[in-house]
This record gives structure tokens, C-alpha cells and sequence, in this order.
């Protein structure tokens, strides 16, 4: 089944640690790969997904077809990147699939 | 740009009642989909509407049904309201070969 893992519901590092946000994906075939974010009472918005292979807000996610994973990285994180991150997948025109999100808490 | 509008924000119905929530998409997003967001858990996919036809649907009950309307509007009717439809109900849209999705800020439903 199409499925996207998110292993941690929480996560919390210190202002200017590198964080982490992992994500695998089971699919078959190649779907298209995005994270999403939502800070404190704003809507859910589009991050980056995998085909820009763009940098936003500092963050990059590596796309790794042989462990199906997409996890999300940032060098030096900032108080401003609290918020709830998904991974989501999309293929072949269907449903866009999340995972169960990370809550990701930047302590100063 | 307008955005994905959703409304009402929050919505109060009892167990057995019927409801609509409505969202307005974006001009030329013509795909628009509907998710649930129980309380600390991700979106689920309920279904999705491609030019006024439903392409596509997630595990919800037919109770759950939908519209979409040629202005970039659309509804998600819910019948026969159960306890455990008390949820986050977010519209996304997005324009044809473009998958990223637009999020609507959602309509909170609770059902007593």
C-alpha cells in the first residue's frame, strides 16, 4: 500500500544545531515527493517538493530511491522554523498521501 | 491570487445531522480535493474532483459526497454525522501538471 512514514512525532534541537526531519516513502514507481509546513495558526502551505531540487527557508531534502526516503534538512536551525512539518507523496494523478507530521520545536 | 477560501471556519452539529462546507479555489486550479485532519494526525484523503467529476476517493463512507462547480468552487456534504467526524476539513486545489497543492486554512467541525 502507498504509504508515508514520518518515524518522529516530535523533534526538538537548539537554536543553530542542524536538524533533521526524516521521511520514507512506499511506493512503486516514482512519485512526486513535497513537504508541506504549518506554523502556529496558519493554513498548511508547500514547502519544496523533490523535482525543484530548490532550497527554501535554508531547508533541502534529498531524494534517496534506494532507502525511499526524502528527509528534510536545514544546517542551522532558527527559532522562526517551529512548526509541524509532513511529508507527502503524490503519484500518477491521485491522492496526495502524508505522513503523520513532526512537530519540530527550536529551543533558543 | 485569491487563495483557497474555506467556510465557515467552525461548525458545531449533532450526531445524526447533515452538513456542507464549502470552499472557493483559486481560477484555473481545476482540480481541487478534500482532506480529514483528526486531532495530532496528518491529512486523509477523503476525494478529489477534476472538472466536476469525482477521479478519484479515499476510504470514506458514501455518506461523505462532493461537489465542484465550473466557478472554482466546490462542497463536501457529510450525512448521518457520527462523533469521529469531528474534525479538521481542509480543500486544496491546485492547476492542471502542477501538484503542488493550495491549502485552504480549513473548517473545524465538531460533532456532539
Amino acid at each position: 500500500a502507498q504509504r508515508v512514514t514520518q518515524p518522529e512525532k516530535l523533534l526538538s534541537v537548539f537554536k543553530g544545531a542542524p536538524v533533521e526531519l526524516k521521511c520514507n516513502y512506499s511506493y512503486s514507481g516514482s512519485p512526486e515527493l513535497f513537504w508541506y509546513v504549518q506554523y502556529s495558526r496558519q493554513r498548511l502551505q508547500l514547502l519544496l517538493r523533490h523535482i525543484s531540487r530548490e532550497s527554501i527557508k535554508g531547508f533541502t531534502a534529498d531524494l534517496n530511491k534506494g532507502e525511499t526516503s526524502f528527509h528534510l534538512k536545514k544546517p542551522f536551525a532558527q527559532e522562526e522554523d517551529s512548526a509541524m512539518y509532513y511529508c507527502a507523496a503524490f503519484q500518477g494523478a491521485q491522492k496526495l498521501v502524508f505522513g503523520q507530521g513532526t512537530r519540530l520545536t527550536i529551543n533558543p | 491570487e485569491t487563495g483557497v477560501t474555506q467556510s465557515p471556519t467552525h461548525l458545531i452539529k449533532t450526531r445524526g445531522q447533515q452538513v456542507t462546507l464549502r470552499c472557493s479555489s483559486q481560477s484555473g486550479h481545476n482540480t481541487v480535493s478534500w482532506y480529514q485532519q483528526a486531532l495530532g494526525q496528518g491529512p486523509q484523503f477523503i476525494f478529489q474532483y477534476y472538472r466536476e467529476e469525482e477521479n478519484g476517493r479515499g476510504n470514506f463512507p458514501p455518506r461523505f459526497s462532493g461537489l465542484q462547480f465550473p466557478n472554482y468552487s466546490s462542497e463536501l456534504n457529510v450525512n448521518a454525522l457520527e462523533l469521529d467526524d469531528s474534525a479538521l476539513y481542509l480543500c486544496a486545489s491546485r492547476p492542471p501538471q502542477d501538484y503542488g497543492y493550495t491549502f485552504g486554512s480549513g473548517t473545524r467541525l465538531t460533532v456532539v
